[in-house]
């Protein structure tokens, strides 16, 4: 089955450092997705990304967040000045097309930050 | 927005025990998704099911769209079937979809 490959699994940054997370969605899928997870808490939306421009973002994804398609298989999240706050575990996903197929939308093992 | 609510938040079993997690949204959705989310962290999915029953091993789910609930059974249960499971209903705007999260529950299956 395919999947969404979320690299690195786990990162530790310092504070006002800048931090990529990378995604590889799955190859025929039109649309992207960063959501996260505070600890102990509900998976949050953070913003959709199709035809290489951001369809919606949520209030949380503010101008410290950036996300980016730079070539045809990678999708990143940048945080610009990580905060402690910022510390959480960020999934990918990505689904094949509006009103979806049987298989809905595909998560990635996630990349767990920690800001110190 | 959407509301989407889990019960019970808390879920203790003893292993071999059978349970019923719930799922309540409180607008019309196009479709839900139900995930295991293991001690790792990763979201497992489990079905995709906008409506009607499916079934996959000791698990099954029902969705009833026309009363905005879906129910997950887990049979027989396991101490590998721990971990937090979450609902999520996909909410349809004009272009673009987004699955919204319930608030999970936790289960704890001990031998």
């Amino acid at each position: 089955e395919p999947e969404v490959t979320q690299t690195p699994s786990h990162q530790v940054t310092q504070m006002g450092q800048e931090v990529i997370l990378r995604c590889v969605p799955i190859s025929n899928h039109l649309y992207f997705y960063w959501y996260r997870q505070i600890l102990g808490q509900k998976v949050e939306f953070l913003v959709s990304f199709y035809n290489n421009e951001i369809s919606e973002k949520s209030e949380i994804f503010d101008d410290q967040f950036s996300v980016e398609r730079p070539d045809g298989s990678n999708f990143t999240l940048k945080i610009r000045s990580t905060k402690l706050e910022d510390s959480a575990m960020y999934f990918c996903a990505s689904s094949g097309g509006l009103r979806r197929t049987n298989y809905g939308y595909t998560f990635g093992s996630g990349t767990r930050l920690t800001v110190v | 927005g959407i509301q989407v609510e889990q019960s019970p938040p808390d879920l203790i079993l003893q292993e071999g025990a059978n349970s019923t997690l719930r799922c309540n949204f409180s607008d019309s959705v196009n479709n839900l998704q139900w995930f295991h989310q293991n001690p790792w962290g990763q979201l497992i999915n489990l079905f995709y099911i906008p409506s009607g029953t499916k079934q996959n091993g000791r698990l099954s789910a029902t969705t009833v769209a026309t009363e905005r609930y879906s129910l997950l059974y887990i049979s027989s249960s396991q101490t590998t079937d721990s971990g937090v499971y979450f609902c999520a209903v996909e909410y349809v705007s004009y272009n673009t979809d987004k699955l919204i999260f319930g608030t999970g529950t936790r289960l704890q299956v001990f031998p």
